[in-house]
């Protein structure tokens, strides 16, 4: 499996922007990078994936460096509904990865 | 538009015993995939089914673990015999048929937890 690497947790101020990083030097061609989060006693929910490009939809926006070994996943404005633990993980087929991720910590 | 179902949420079972989890995938969707989640482990891909074919089970454990998806009914995720090393959170998740493989997300439902006595 294709290896990631996040911090084990970050905190923010509720209306600040996250920028959670994830280091991935070992990616392939072929991998997708994949985030999402889970919030205490439910199920993975998905956040945001890409490939190469940048990319946004309504609840984050993807930054991915321009060698593919790290991305940054970027909450605009936390809320403390974004209170979860964040997972970064590559696939290059169905099969989703989990490790520990990010905890994520919203100050209101 | 109901999500992903799961039930039970919560299953005690004593060694030995067999446990079924059920999952009922997204309306519309036709691909079914479990995973387990250890606390020490992480998530871990188990096994993905569409109706009536297991397409991938390269997770499974070779033993006491299968899993079906029948044309009509829920997915099952069965546990023969079960050990106190399978207490653990078992997650099903979805996708629609025309999903891209590499690509595609998954939606997951609230899980199984199982704990073995």
């Amino acid at each position: 499996d294709a290896k990631t690497t996040q911090p084990n947790s970050m905190e923010s101020n509720e209306e600040e922007p996250v920028h959670l990083p994830c280091n991935h030097s070992t990616i392939s061609g072929t991998d997708y990078i994949h985030w999402y989060r889970q919030l205490p006693s439910q199920g993975p929910e998905y956040v945001i994936h890409g490939l190469t490009s940048n990319v946004n939809n309504r609840m984050a926006s993807l930054a991915i460096a321009e060698d593919r070994k790290s991305s940054t996943l970027i909450l605009h404005r936390a809320t403390l509904r974004d209170a979860a633990v964040y997972y970064c993980t590559l696939c290059n087929d169905y099969k989703l990865s989990f490790g520990a991720g990010t905890t994520v910590t919203v100050r209101a | 538009n109901a999500g992903v179902m799961q039930n039970p949420r919560h299953l005690v079972r004593r060694r030995g015993q067999e446990a079924r989890l059920r999952c009922s995938p997204m309306k519309g969707h036709s691909h079914v995939y479990w995973y387990r989640q250890l606390p020490e482990e992480g998530l871990k891909f188990m096994v993905y089914l569409q109706k009536e074919n297991i397409i991938d089970e390269s997770g499974m454990p070779k033993e006491r673990f299968s899993a079906e998806f029948p044309k009509e009914g829920p997915s099952i995720l069965r546990i023969q015999q079960v050990v106190r090393g399978d207490s653990a959170a078992y997650f099903c998740a979805s996708s629609p048929p025309n999903s891209a493989r590499r690509a595609g997300e998954q939606f997951f439902g609230p899980g199984t937890r199982l704990t073995v006595l």
